[in-house]
């Protein structure tokens, strides 16, 4: 069975903090997704990676960073919060190929922030 | 921009009924269709997968595929209280990456 774990399920910061979001999957996935999930808005894609160290902009990479130092890790990092970040976070993983292949994501259970 | 519509809903439909989601995409390249389910505070789980044209069953749900109308929709049958979630239709957009729909409200009336 699939597991994807994020660190935190509800977190709380000041507008400037740094804050690092993690996530962890089991399966050996090559590929690793951040979104964020907004009411009307969908998924949208931050950042994701098909390969250790590899990392590939998404839609709203801005604002953002990640690092994947490790197959299994994959973290979010916002440099500087500000109240338009605060959201639910979702990672996901998946097996290598592209998403035309038919390529399922599992899914972390996600992360509530909010930015005061 | 490649998009994914979706009617935001909510679907209300009584217990055993048929409920019908619909997707269109912009991207005729696409060529992977993805159905994903979320509970209220629960993140998205897959529910089917279609790449071809026509329909794909497993069990009580149906996928449609027309990619010459860029129309995806989800059938269920005899739907159930339990089924009562929001359906997030998704688009592989070329790449790695996935288009995700806002997605429907559906609920089921006991």
């Amino acid at each position: 069975d699939v597991k994807v774990t994020q660190s935190s399920r509800y977190l709380v910061k000041r507008t400037g903090e740094k804050v690092f979001l993690e996530c962890v999957q089991d399966m050996d996935h090559e590929n690793m997704f951040w979104y964020r999930q907004d009411p009307g808005l969908g998924l949208r894609l931050i950042y994701f990676s098909y390969d250790v160290k590899m990392k590939e902009k998404g839609d709203i990479p801005e604002g953002y960073s990640v690092s994947r130092e490790k197959k299994e890790r994959f973290s979010l990092i916002l440099e500087s919060a500000s109240t338009n970040q605060t959201s639910m976070y979702l990672c996901a993983s998946s097996f290598a190929g592209t998403a035309n292949v038919g390529n399922t994501q599992y899914f972390g259970p996600g992360t509530r922030l909010t930015v005061l | 921009q490649k998009e994914v519509e979706q009617n935001s809903g909510p679907l209300s439909v009584p217990e055993g009924a048929i409920a019908s989601l619909n997707c269109t995409y912009s991207d005729r390249g696409s060529q992977s269709f993805f159905w994903y389910r979320q509970y209220s505070g629960k993140s998205p789980e897959l529910i089917m997968f279609i790449y071809s044209n026509g329909d794909k069953e497993d069990g009580r749900f149906t996928a449609q595929l027309n990619k010459a109308s860029q129309y995806v929709s989800l059938l269920i049958r005899d739907s159930q209280p339990s089924d009562s979630a929001t359906y997030l239709c998704a688009v592989g957009a070329g790449g790695f990456k996935t288009i995700f729909g806002a997605g429907t409200r559906l609920f089921v009336k006991a």
